[in-house]
Order: C-alpha cells, then structure tokens, then sequence
C-alpha cells in the first residue's frame, strides 16, 4: 500500500516550460517530503526538501509547494531544459527515519 | 560532500551463486544505511534498514536469510544476495544518512545485478 500517491505518471513540456508533478499522504505525522531526481541507471539525487511549518521553499529553478491541510504537496519546475528529463520522486518520512517513495514521474523536456 | 558510492555497479553471476555489494559513505559517517530494489520503470522498495553494530531491520516480506546485511562499521554496509536466482534480478541502491547532521539520505549510485 503507497503511502504517497503521485501524478502524473509521465509528462511531456516543451523547453523554457513549467513541469508540475504532485503528490499526496494520508500519514498527518509525515514532517519531511524530499523530492528525487533520477536518471537512468543511476541512483537518485535529493533535489529539494520542505517540512510542514512552510509552505513554500524555492531553490533555483525548483520550487517545493506544500499544503498540510490538504495533504499534498508538488514540484514546479520552472524553464524546464532538456537536461531536465528524468524520474522524479516524491516521498515522505516520519521523525526523518524511513522514505515512503510515491510512484516516480517521468519528465521529457521537448527542445 | 554526502557522497556515497557502491561497488560493484553492475555483476552478472550464475543462478546459485552469491553476490556481495558495498555501500560507502565518503566523506561522512552513516549512523543508518538503506537497502532498496527497484525493478525497471518502477519506485523504490525499502528492503531494510541497518544501523551501525546492530542487526538489520527487514521490510515485511524481505527474507532476511536471502539478502545478508552487516553494517560493521560508521562508512560501511554491504548486502549479499545468497544463491542468487533469475528473480532477483534487479538494481540494488543503498542510501546513507547520519542522524547526527540532519538525516538527509544520500543516495548510491546504484548495482544492476543480473542472475543467469
């Protein structure tokens, strides 16, 4: 059972475009959500990370929106490059011990 | 810095056989490791949990006599898969992370095994 549902599950944006992936939890006592970037054959890399007391973290081109009383919370990708296509993963942890991942999506940045 | 590595990064051995893998933290010391599988196309499975000096901590479902963990020191895990089969083919990723400066896990670059 997937404690984190993400979507979707493939996108395709052209260049300089916005990539939005989201996800959602159930666990109200979840107090970290990273976000991975994956290519292929390799492991993933942290890319961003936010806790619940904000709602929004901004890193680069990376920017984190989190809404607790939602449960959900997503990854923008702004100006999206080529470089930029990839598997990107959600998860979530409790008292930053165990990832529970969502279920990746894939990114095409189009030229 | 957080750099983990794992050797090998990929193996292809006879059904029957055992397979180690390594999983280093670099530049840091990992109080907790993780092992995860991930088949191809999908998410990543959590396999087990090892903290340094003590006996790993299986995920329901992973049988803990078929992949041997030991975390025998702060920079050092490694699994091994006994008598491998076509079935655990799969890449094998282990993640590190110090309790100590934050939690964050840094990830491996990954071992594709491949059983014959």
């Amino acid at each position: 059972q997937q404690q984190v549902k993400q979507s979707p599950q493939s996108l395709i944006v052209q260049k300089g475009g916005i990539s939005i992936i989201n996800c959602a939890y159930e666990n109200t006592a979840f107090d970290y959500f990273p976000w991975y970037q994956q290519f292929p054959g390799k492991g993933p890399a942290l890319l961003i990370a936010i806790r619940p007391d904000v709602s929004e973290k901004k890193e680069g081109r990376f920017t984190i929106s989190f809404n607790k009383s939602a449960k959900q919370f997503s990854l923008h990708i702004m100006d999206s490059q080529p470089g930029d296509s990839a598997t990107y993963f959600c998860a979530a942890s409790e008292n930053d011990y165990k990832l529970s991942f969502g279920a990746g999506t894939t990114v095409t940045v189009r030229a | 810095g957080a750099v983990v590595s794992q050797h090998p990064s990929w193996v292809i051995c006879k059904s029957g056989t055992s397979v180690k893998i390594e999983c280093r933290s670099l530049d840091f010391q990992a109080t907790t490791m993780f092992w995860y599988r991930q088949f191809p196309k999908q998410s990543l499975m959590l396999m087990a949990t090892s903290n340094e000096g003590s006996k790993a901590t299986y995920e329901q479902g992973v049988e803990k006599d078929k992949f041997l963990i030991n975390h025998a020191s702060l920079t050092l895990s490694t699994l091994t898969v006994t008598s491998a089969h076509p079935e655990d083919s799969s890449f094998y990723i282990c993640s590190a992370s110090d309790r100590g400066r934050g939690d964050t896990q840094y990830f491996g670059p990954g071992t594709r095994l491949t059983v014959l």
